[in-house]
């Protein structure tokens, strides 16, 4: 049960570069969300999905998008990176509302 | 919205000593309650969490924290810390919206450090 994974777990781009941090988990959980953990500021909420094809933006979305084809699948799609969008990205999962959230592992993202 | 605070950034102890890491929260309605521990270059583990009933709730690890409902608290103790146990703490207030949204607010994060 290898719960939720996270790709890559690190990765350098240039400004104004594209890429999609992939993140599946197979619990089966329909709630998933992107986290973004800067230095003393804890974990913010990028975007969120309560199932397939529902998506809604969470505390600090712009620059980002995601979308929900499958259950297992949110990958992050960071459109025209930005030195300000260096941060350690979380990928989390539960199984609905108020349960606690199951998080990756991380990938490390610095934006040059 | 919610809001978490912990006071603490950064906590040193002694091994075998006790613990206490502090959390205030800030939310209208009854919230639900976490301790997540992060270890170098890892995710967040779950400790423990409160959603109602009892008070005093224990966790993982020999955690344990009281949520104080007229402190608007949720501190994490553990009576003996170990080697083991320096990592990152963090504490986080969810709400669950329509649709089923959970929305987790975590705090700052308070680092422990334990001496030998």
């Amino acid at each position: 049960n290898a719960g939720v994974t996270q790709t890559p777990k690190f990765q350098v781009l240039k400004t104004g570069q594209s890429m999609t941090l992939q993140c599946a988990q197979d619990m089966n959980h329909e709630y998933m969300s992107w986290y973004r953990q800067d230095p003393g500021m804890g974990l913010r909420l990028i975007h969120y999905s309560v199932g397939a094809g529902i998506t809604d933006q969470g505390e600090v979305p712009n620059g980002y998008n995601v979308s929900r084809s499958t259950t297992e699948d949110f990958p992050l799609r960071l459109l025209s990176a930005a030195p300000s969008q260096t941060s350690v990205y979380f990928c989390a999962s539960a199984l609905f509302g108020n349960q606690p959230q199951h998080f990756g592992d991380g990938t490390r993202l610095s934006i040059l | 919205a919610q809001s978490v605070t912990q006071p603490d950034i950064h906590i040193t102890v002694s091994e075998g000593a006790s613990l206490e890491l502090r959390c205030n929260y800030s939310y209208g309605a009854t919230p639900y309650l976490f301790w997540y521990v992060q270890s170098p270059g890892q995710g967040l583990q779950l400790l423990l969490k409160y959603f109602s009933g009892d008070t005093l709730v224990q966790g993982i690890k020999g955690f344990e924290a009281e949520f104080k409902r007229s402190q608007s608290s949720f501190n994490l103790r553990k009576p003996s810390v170990h080697w083991s146990d320096a990592a990152e703490y963090f504490c986080a207030v969810g709400a669950v919206e329509s649709q089923g949204a959970q929305k987790l607010v975590f705090g700052q994060g308070t680092r422990l450090t334990i001496n030998p």
